[in-house]
């Protein structure tokens, strides 16, 4: 069955500092990838996503993900963290079948920035 | 989140009472999709619907659980009979098209049943 971990329930990291947070995946065939924030009491922000081509992914706010088939990695990535970046952020799957498209969800990673 | 309108955005019932969840998918968008995200935990696909048809509901519960997207108007999720475990929250998704293209969600709705 597909399913996506997130082994890092916290993690906390200096202002300034460097940031990834690790996401791994089961899915039998090519994966389409995305990762999302969440600030308390809000929806969900689309941050990057990977379906096909250069495997180092661009996104908003600085983030950067890397797709490797090899580790069924997508971990998320940002040189320099800010104050702002305070939030959970959850990893996705897209799968596409006959029913259509859903996206199955890791269970978050909730990012503390520390002075 | 720019353009999904869901409300309302908390909503208190009793158990047996209905719960009603609206969701207004951005201009343009004709699909919709719906996930449940209880405490501590990522969302949960239920369903996915596009204008008056049902494409998906492998995430629906059997029972007391339905939705629709009518062919004018917000689509609704509807809970029958609540129970304390349903609390939760309730989030919509649109997209354009079908398939990949990008998902964007709304604020959700915050479910509580006491």
């Amino acid at each position: 069955a597909q399913s996506v971990t997130q082994p890092d329930i916290h993690i906390t990291v200096s202002e300034g500092a460097s940031l990834e947070l690790r996401c791994n995946y089961s899915y039998g065939a090519t994966p389409y990838l995305f990762w999302y924030v969440q600030s308390p009491g809000q929806g969900l922000q689309l941050l990057l996503k990977y379906f096909s081509g250069d495997t180092l992914v661009q996104g908003i706010k600085g983030f950067e993900a890397e797709f490797k088939r090899s580790q069924s990695s997508f971990n998320l990535r940002k040189p320099s963290v800010h104050w702002s970046d305070a939030a959970e952020y959850f990893c996705a799957v897209g799968i596409a079948d006959t029913g259509g498209f859903k996206t199955i969800f890791g269970a978050g990673t909730r990012l503390f920035v520390k002075a | 989140n720019a353009g999904v309108m869901q409300n309302p955005r908390h909503l208190v019932r009793r158990r047996g009472q209905e719960a009603r969840l609206r969701c207004s998918p951005m201009k343009g968008h004709s699909h919709v999709y719906w996930y449940r995200q209880l405490p501590e935990e990522g969302l949960k696909f239920m369903v996915y619907l596009q204008k008056e048809n049902i494409i998906d509901e492998s995430g629906m519960p059997k029972e007391r659980f339905s939705a629709e997207f009518p062919k004018e108007g917000p689509s609704i999720l509807r809970i029958q009979q609540v129970v304390r475990g349903d609390s939760a929250a309730y989030f919509c998704a649109s997209s354009r098209s079908r398939g990949t293209d990008t998902q964007y969600f709304g604020p959700g709705t915050r479910l509580t049943v006491l």
